[in-house]
């Protein structure tokens, strides 16, 4: 079974500052998911990859395979990114995904 | 598009009742997912559907029954509600193996709490 381990498990930072959240897994995996849930509970998926480096808007999500390890970078910080992120690994042969804890992230104005 | 919803969002329940939840999706997607989420841990799978007519167990599916009768409609039982199944409980679609496209999509949740 894959693990998925997240770091830090909780942020604090202030409104401008670049943020930057770990995920590493333990076993080759064939896709990344990044997922934000807000206070209020709804999930929504950022970003999937499996390589490379991927942008949308202020958020930067990039994976490195040989070393198991995706980073999550957000600019410019703002109190509306306050959330926490998930990320979840899908293993190959297998439609499910394996999930971390989630890094809680506070921007203070 | 609404993408995934759930009915109901909160509910409470006494020990030992029954309940089902309902997930729906108008995307077209093949594969649906049924999800708890208790403080402290991730995101457990309790059971999933590879398409319609089809289910398989998740990571945690004692104390759960599930149907895919239709391809946008999948449903939670719980058949004797216990304290234990106190949780949000999320259910999520992706397109799936035809379309080689994993990425999930969740509904909004429901709060459940049994008491």
């Amino acid at each position: 079974k894959n693990e998925v381990e997240q770091s830090p498990q909780n942020l604090t930072a202030q409104e401008g500052e670049f943020i930057t959240i770990n995920c590493s897994y333990s076993v080759g995996i064939s896709a990344l998911h990044w997922l934000q849930q807000h206070p209020g509970g709804g999930i929504v998926s950022l970003f999937m990859l499996s390589s490379g480096k991927k942008k949308h808007g202020r958020l930067i999500a990039t994976i490195n395979i040989q070393e198991k390890h995706s980073s999550l970078h957000i600019t410019a910080s703002h109190p509306r990114d306050s959330a926490v992120y998930i990320c979840a690994v899908k293993s190959f042969g297998n439609e499910k995904l394996t999930f971390g804890t989630g890094t809680r992230l506070t921007i203070i104005p | 598009n609404a993408g995934v919803t759930q009915t109901p969002k909160f509910r409470v329940l006494k020990t030992g009742q029954s309940m089902t939840l309902l997930c729906a999706q108008d995307m077209n997607h093949e594969y649906m997912y049924w999800y708890r989420q208790d403080p402290g841990m991730g995101l457990r799978l309790i059971h999933y559907s590879v398409g319609e007519g089809t289910t398989a167990k998740g990571e945690v599916p004692d104390g759960y029954n599930v149907s895919r009768l239709k391809k946008q409609n999948f449903l939670l039982g719980l058949e004797s509600a216990a304290p234990s199944q106190t949780s949000v409980y999320f259910c999520a679609s992706s397109q799936g193996r035809l379309k080689s496209s994993y990425e999930q999509y969740f509904g909004p949740g429901t709060r459940l709490t049994v008491t």
